[in-house]
């Protein structure tokens, strides 16, 4: 099984509401991370978890709270978020953080934030 | 941070051509990844190169790990309308403090003509 599980696929949310991501992988990989993306451009590194701990918080706004509960989820729980949170969120999982490990990402979830 | 610099930006081909695209870098990387990402869903990867020098190949995909470490390029023969989508290149920069991060090229955006 080589594959990220991201749900919902869409999500639509209002700024007073609190809604979570979540994704999943059986793949043993021991570092997961969550990306944005704007359309048409690269995705942007929010979030690595390396053995369940957080590793790396790229300076993300405290309205965006990560978890990683096991070694297989991840999730990521938004509260009172702006319009312009509107993106792609996108799970990646590696076998571990580290130069030489591949990223293999899920499919996304869609966030529109009225 | 660092940057990569990926082009070209865009191209527009005729179904049966070839397609070439490479990313550049001032600093050298350890590893160069390729990822496809089709409209509305997450990077699937296409080529590792972990050696400087690596030349691999995927089906019709070609990439290389410039010999200096600090380009690499992708090849696509006798593209097919799947082959659309926005590509891009990504990879850990060698030492320094960003053990494990990706650095994304802006991403070249395919049109294959039938």
């Amino acid at each position: 099984d080589t594959e990220v599980t991201q749900t919902p696929k869409h999500l639509v949310m209002g700024m007073t509401n609190k809604k979570s991501l979540k994704c999943e992988q059986h793949m043993g990989h021991r570092a997961m991370y969550w990306y944005k993306q704007k359309a048409k451009k690269p995705p942007e590194l929010m979030f690595v978890y390396s053995y369940e701990k957080l590793s790396i918080n790229e300076s993300v706004p405290s309205r965006f709270s990560p978890e990683c509960p096991n070694s297989s989820l991840l999730n990521l729980h938004l509260h009172a978020l702006q319009p312009e949170d509107s993106a792609l969120y996108l799970c990646a999982s590696s076998q571990r953080e580290g130069s030489y490990n591949e990223q293999f990402f899920g499919p996304g979830t869609r966030l529109t934030v009225l | 941070g660092q940057q990569l610099n990926q082009s070209p930006q865009s191209m527009f081909i005729q179904e049966g051509e070839d397609v070439s695209m490479n990313c550049t870098s001032s600093s050298i990387f350890n590893t160069w990844l390729w990822y496809k990402q089709d409209p509305g869903e997450g990077p699937v990867l296409l080529i590792a190169l972990y050696k400087a020098g690596e030349l691999t190949s995927n089906g019709r995909l070609t990439a290389q790990f410039g010999i200096t470490r600090k380009d690499s390029f992708l090849n696509i023969s006798a593209s097919i309308p799947s082959d659309v989508g926005i590509y891009f290149c990504a990879g850990p920069p060698a030492g320094g403090t960003s053990y494990g991060k990706l650095t994304f090229g802006q991403g070249t955006i395919l049109t294959v003509h039938p």
